[in-house]
């Protein structure tokens, strides 16, 4: 059973550039979230997609928006990227069909925005 | 807030002792989640208890929560060179809502 998957691992971007970035969730798993980790800082929570809809939002700008597939699968966009969009992006997923589940993590992927 | 606040920031030990860290939060919870995020990679999820637990164990893991306190603590017994990571704790609210809020996390530097 494969745990959440991203890719790409590792991606460098030029300012005012867009970038995608992709998510498949656990096995079993309906709802995804993707969370914005800074070097140093603990994990920031961007937005959460669950039967295809943005759930829940961070404070985070509406340059940064997303979609879930029918598969559950998910993307993460930005667009205009900013030197400070230079970051871990990290997807989680769970089944919040039962209430209070595990919340796994990816190995995320690398973004570099020079 | 949801957050969990991690204590200490940072912890230096020898390899082959315990090392304890500490979570406190704010609000009512459902269950508190504890990860490990080795540098520059993923959370791998360690243990999860729920609100009507007191104590939990994980091989050389053992986790306990206090909600009249709202507080939980990690220890990590037997500590390895490998164990040298940030740890995490995230607790998970009542709402059922998917979402956990981080802070800072303890940095575990684990000497040989």
């Amino acid at each position: 059973d494969a745990g959440v998957t991203q890719s790409p691992t590792h991606l460098i971007k030029t300012r005012g550039q867009q970038v995608t970035l992709r998510c498949s969730p656990k096995s079993g798993h309906d709802t995804v979230s993707w969370y914005q980790q800074a070097l140093g800082q603990g994990p920031q929570f961007i937005f959460q997609y669950y039967e295809e809809e943005e759930r829940q939002r961070g404070n985070f700008p509406d340059r940064f928006s997303g979609h879930q597939f029918p598969n559950y699968s998910s993307e993460l966009n930005v667009n205009a990227l900013l030197l400070g969009d230079s970051a871990l992006y990290l997807c989680a997923s769970t089944s919040l069909f039962y209430s209070g589940n595990t919340i796994y993590f990816g190995e995320g992927s690398w973004l570099t925005v020079v | 807030s949801q957050q969990g606040e991690e204590d200490p920031q940072a912890l230096s030990i020898q390899e082959g002792e315990n090392a304890t860290m500490n979570c406190s939060y704010k609000t009512s919870i459902n269950n508190l989640q504890w990860y490990r995020q080795n540098s520059g990679r993923g959370l791998v999820h360690l243990i999860l208890i729920r609100s009507n637990e007191r104590e939990k164990h994980s091989g050389r893991l053992r986790v306990t929560l206090d909600t009249s306190k709202k507080s939980s603590s990690l220890l990590i017994t037997a500590s390895r060179a490998a164990d040298t990571a940030s740890y995490f704790c995230a607790p998970y609210g009542s709402g059922n809502t998917g979402k956990l809020i981080f802070g800072q996390g303890t940095t575990l530097q684990v000497k040989p």
